[in-house]
């Protein structure tokens, strides 16, 4: 079975700051996917980045990147010069690439970006 | 470009009453999926449809039926509604990764 683990319920930065929210992860699968989403207060779930499990270089998405260590099991979101509309829910979530892709969610870390 | 549509947006419903929420999708996706989210809990899967004409079981499927209506469309059903279903219940689809979300459907069981 497979685990998302996000230890961090709230999180706070400053604005223009760089932020570490962490994940970690369980699974015997030796193919498999990593998520982030974001999720506003409004509500709607936001894909933000992927890292494949055999990818050699760590995903990067604007001012998204993971930071992907496979030995550690860990898969953290860094989010770059943090604005005021990072405010909002994060979600780690993971897959098999072997079978059928159902995602597994973390808990989610609130993020709160202050001016 | 709409991609994941969810209908109603929020419902309120007695205890024991029935209630189907519909997801549409237009971005050709072979699989649809349908989670609740739970304060504290993350997403849970509640059944997933690989492919029209196919559905299954995901983490929490007691008390709901789905229906894959179409490639479009997969409908979830409470037959008899309780109180510990009050959830946001989201649909997602996908060909592939990543998984695309419509803007969830907020259900309130009395």
């Amino acid at each position: 079975a497979q685990k998302i683990t996000q230890t961090q319920p709230g999180m706070f930065v400053q604005e223009k700051e760089a932020v570490t929210l962490d994940c970690t992860y369980d699974t015997s699968d030796p193919s498999y996917g990593l998520f982030w989403y974001k999720q506003p207060s409004s509500g709607e779930m936001i894909f933000l980045i992927y890292q494949g499990s055999y990818d050699q270089q760590n995903a990067t998405e604007g001012r998204y990147s993971l930071n992907f260590q496979k030995a550690r099991k860990s898969a953290n979101l860094v989010i770059s010069a943090s604005q005021l509309g990072d405010s909002a829910m994060y979600f780690c979530a993971m897959n098999s690439n072997t079978g059928f892709q159902k995602l597994v969610f973390g808990t989610g870390t609130r993020l709160l970006v202050s001016p | 470009n709409a991609g994941v549509t969810q209908t109603p947006k929020f419902q309120v419903l007695k205890t024991g009453q029935s209630m189907t929420l519909q997801c549409a999708q237009d971005m050709n996706h072979n699989s649809m999926y349908w989670y609740r989210q739970d304060p504290g809990m993350g997403l849970r899967l509640i059944y997933y449809s690989a492919s029209e004409g196919t559905t299954d079981k995901g983490e929490v499927p007691n008390g709901y039926n789905v229906s894959r209506l179409n490639k479009r469309e997969f409908s979830l059903r409470l037959e008899s509604a309780a109180p510990s279903q009050t959830s946001v219940y989201f649909c997602a689809s996908s060909e592939a990764q990543p998984q695309h979300f419509g803007d969830g459907t907020r259900l309130s069981i009395l």
